[in-house]
């Protein structure tokens, strides 16, 4: 199974700030990476799709990068409502595999 | 646009069982798959198999393989998820999710749309 490392586990940020989570695959998925943001009694969202395509709908301010092993999530200027779990999950191989999720609180 | 609209929350005894059905509203699953991912309290989200209702072939992630059955009705684009042998540590919301992708240009699948989450809760 591929194993997914995401850090840091948590952060705390200002609004207006620059949040960047990075995310890392135990062998290489190419550009098979997806971000998902996750609020308490919802539903997840995806964000970013073949690890830098941004979904239809969200904002531009959510960018992704990274190929191979090695990926990163930035949100260049955190909106409160962007306060959540985000989640990076491998679409390269069964079984498909989440990062542990990385808590963005506000500071 | 599809929804993926979910049954209700459960409460069972350990050692029983509990069937989630998911019903493709306003649209069908299509060729694509459909993922159950869970999510215990304080916990991150973790998959647990997937289906390709068009052909019935089921994948699971080794820590559910026989002790969960996943399923799919093409007549009614309904999905569901069994899980047997329950414990305190199966409670949990359930989700069920499209694997949606965007054919040879973007590589991969990715979870959209998602059901509501049905809770299942394991007590005695």
């Amino acid at each position: 199974d591929i194993q997914m490392t995401q850090s840091p586990s948590s952060l705390s940020a200002f609004v207006g700030d620059r949040v960047t989570i990075t995310c890392r695959s135990s062998q290489s998925i190419s550009s098979y990476l997806v971000w998902y943001q996750h609020k308490q009694g919802k539903a997840p969202k995806v964000l970013i799709y073949g690890a830098s395509s941004l979904q239809s709908g969200v904002p531009s301010r959510f960018s992704g990068s990274g190929s191979g092993t090695d990926f990163t999530l930035t949100i260049s200027s955190l909106q409160p409502e962007d306060f959540a779990t985000y989640y990076c999950q491998q679409s390269h191989s069964i079984p498909w595999t989440f990062g542990q999720g990385t808590k963005v609180e506000i500071k | 646009q599809v929804q993926l609209v979910q049954s209700g929350a459960e409460v069972r005894k350990p050692g029983s069982s509990v069937k989630v059905s998911c019903k493709a509203s306003g649209g069908t699953f299509s060729n694509y798959g459909v993922s159950w991912v869970r999510q215990a309290p304080g916990q991150g989200l973790e998959w647990m198999g997937r289906i390709i209702p068009i052909i019935g072939i089921a994948n699971y992630a080794q820590k559910f393989q026989g002790r969960v059955t996943i399923a799919a009705d093409k007549s009614t684009s309904t999905a569901y998820m069994e899980v047997r042998g329950l414990t305190s540590e199966d409670t949990a919301v359930y989700y069920c999710a499209r694997e949606f992708n965007a054919g040879v240009t973007i590589p991969g699948s990715w979870f959209d749309p998602w059901g509501q989450g049905s809770l299942v809760t394991v007590s005695s």
